[in-house]
């Protein structure tokens, strides 16, 4: 069974906190993503990462980073929470060749206080 | 602009309806089609693949077309279950990077 884990389902971080948002994927995927989900916008797409250390910025980078040092793990970083950093995050990953599924980790519901 | 845009929801339709969704994109170079199905508080899961000839998985239908850039998504025969949001998903030409719509609400009723 096909697996995209995220660290945790639900995180409660103060403002200013350094975050750190864990996603591994056991299929041997190329491509990674990084999403935050908000009502009325859709997926936002954060970082995209299609190879180890490979990194494109998405729609919406700003106040983000991310690491990815090994090909199952990649992770999302807020350098420093901020309240419209609230939302849910969804990882996903997928091959790189054409036509082939997405699959996506539980989410994490983050609130920033 | 949107990369990619969708009918605004809500649907609320009885069950038995056929119900139809458009996505339009606008990089005309993109190359993989989808539409994902999520559930109130879940992740997205691929519902289909969508092909250039249209394809079809029992009562749902996917078509797209490339002149138009628009792919839809046909439901018949609506079901209770059916109930959930409805994700277009565009691949475009660089890198595998998924476009999302920001999805259409779809509520059956009895």
């Amino acid at each position: 069974d096909v697996k995209v884990t995220q660290s945790s389902r639900y995180l409660v971080k103060r403002t200013g906190e350094k975050v750190f948002l864990e996603c591994v994927q056991d299929m041997d995927h190329e491509n990674m993503f990084w999403y935050r989900q908000d009502p009325g916008l859709g997926l936002r797409l954060i970082y995209f990462s299609y190879d180890v250390k490979m990194k494109e910025k998405g729609d919406i980078p700003e106040g983000y980073s991310v690491s990815r040092e090994k090909k199952e793990r990649f992770s999302l970083i807020l350098e420093s929470a901020s309240t419209n950093q609230t939302s849910m995050y969804l990882c996903a990953s997928s091959a790189m060749i054409q036509n082939t599924e997405a699959f996506f980790g539980q989410g994490t519901r983050l609130t920033v206080v | 602009r949107k990369e990619v845009e969708q009918d605004p929801g809500p649907f609320n339709v009885p069950e038995g309806a056929t119900v139809a969704f458009n996505c339009t994109y606008s990089n005309s170079a993109s190359q993989s089609f989808f539409w994902y199905r999520q559930d109130c508080r879940k992740e997205p899961k691929l519902l289909m693949s969508v092909y250039s000839s249209g394809n079809e998985d029992g009562r749902f239908t996917a078509q797209l077309n490339r002149a138009s850039q628009y792919i839809s998504l046909l439901i018949r025969d609506s079901k209770l279950s059916d109930s959930a949001t409805y994700l277009c998903v565009v691949i475009a030409n660089q890198g595998g990077k998924l476009i999302f719509g920001q999805g259409t609400e779809l509520s059956v009723k009895p």
